[in-house]
């Protein structure tokens, strides 16, 4: 079946300007994770949605990010006033099941290119 | 707080010779540990994960683990890796609270040679 698909693949935008990274999880999957890959950092948590609940945002890294899932699927990671450290891959995954070890699926990523 | 310290940043073999990445972890509950495989231009896929009970682990593509819960080890382990295996592996422990995220160490590059 379709796995984790996000889009767009690859974007460039200016300083200051905000951009919408948007991830389609696995059909029936309810719970979702954005992940930011950058070669300072490394890989690192920045947010997650498990259905209805209140998504724990303990990783967002200022209040310039914010994300939302709506209908419970599709979800949108937006960084307002771009800054030239923001650039890095941001991954989506998700996961079925309740438990949390369940195995989370990743998309191939969104290379934000700050100039 | 947990953390995860892969020790090699880069590992260079030759094709069918055996290679171990090596992974410590730090934390002060019980942890699940993962390893996960990103090659070239891709998202990361899953080698394999300890839960509970056995401490050896094995994965796809040929791949071993052993959680070593005295060392706060997880090293990753093949004995006979092929070019393919050429990629980057990430081990990552299951973060506090109920949530599933996913705490990453640095990544160690696999260079498989011919």
């Amino acid at each position: 079946g379709a796995g984790v698909s996000q889009s767009p693949s690859n974007k460039v935008t200016e300083k200051g300007k905000d951009v919408e990274l948007r991830c389609d999880p696995i059909s029936g999957h309810t719970a979702l994770y954005w992940y930011r890959q950058s070669l300072g950092q490394g890989l690192e948590f920045l947010i997650y949605f498990q259905g209805n609940s209140a998504p724990d945002k303990s990783g967002l890294p200022s209040d310039r990010f914010s994300a939302e899932r709506t209908g419970g699927s599709v979800s949108t990671l937006t960084i307002q006033r771009t800054q030239q450290e923001d650039s890095a891959v941001y991954l989506c995954a998700s996961r079925s099941g309740t438990l949390p070890t369940d195995t989370q699926y990743f998309g191939p990523g969104t290379r934000l290119t700050v100039l | 707080a947990q953390s995860v310290t892969q020790l090699d940043s880069q590992v260079p073999v030759f094709e069918e010779a055996p290679v171990e990445l090596r992974c410590n972890y730090s934390s002060s509950v019980s942890v699940y540990l993962f390893w996960y495989v990103q090659y070239p231009n891709q998202g990361l896929q899953l080698l394999l994960k300890y839960l509970s009970g056995s401490t050896l682990v094995k994965g796809i593509n040929g791949f071993e683990a052993e959680f070593n819960k005295s060392q706060t080890s997880f090293h990753l382990r093949k004995p006979s890796v092929h070019i393919s295996d050429t990629a980057e592996y990430f081990c990552a422990v299951s973060g506090p609270g109920n949530t599933g995220k996913l705490i990453f160490g640095q990544g160690t590059t696999l260079q498989v040679k011919p």
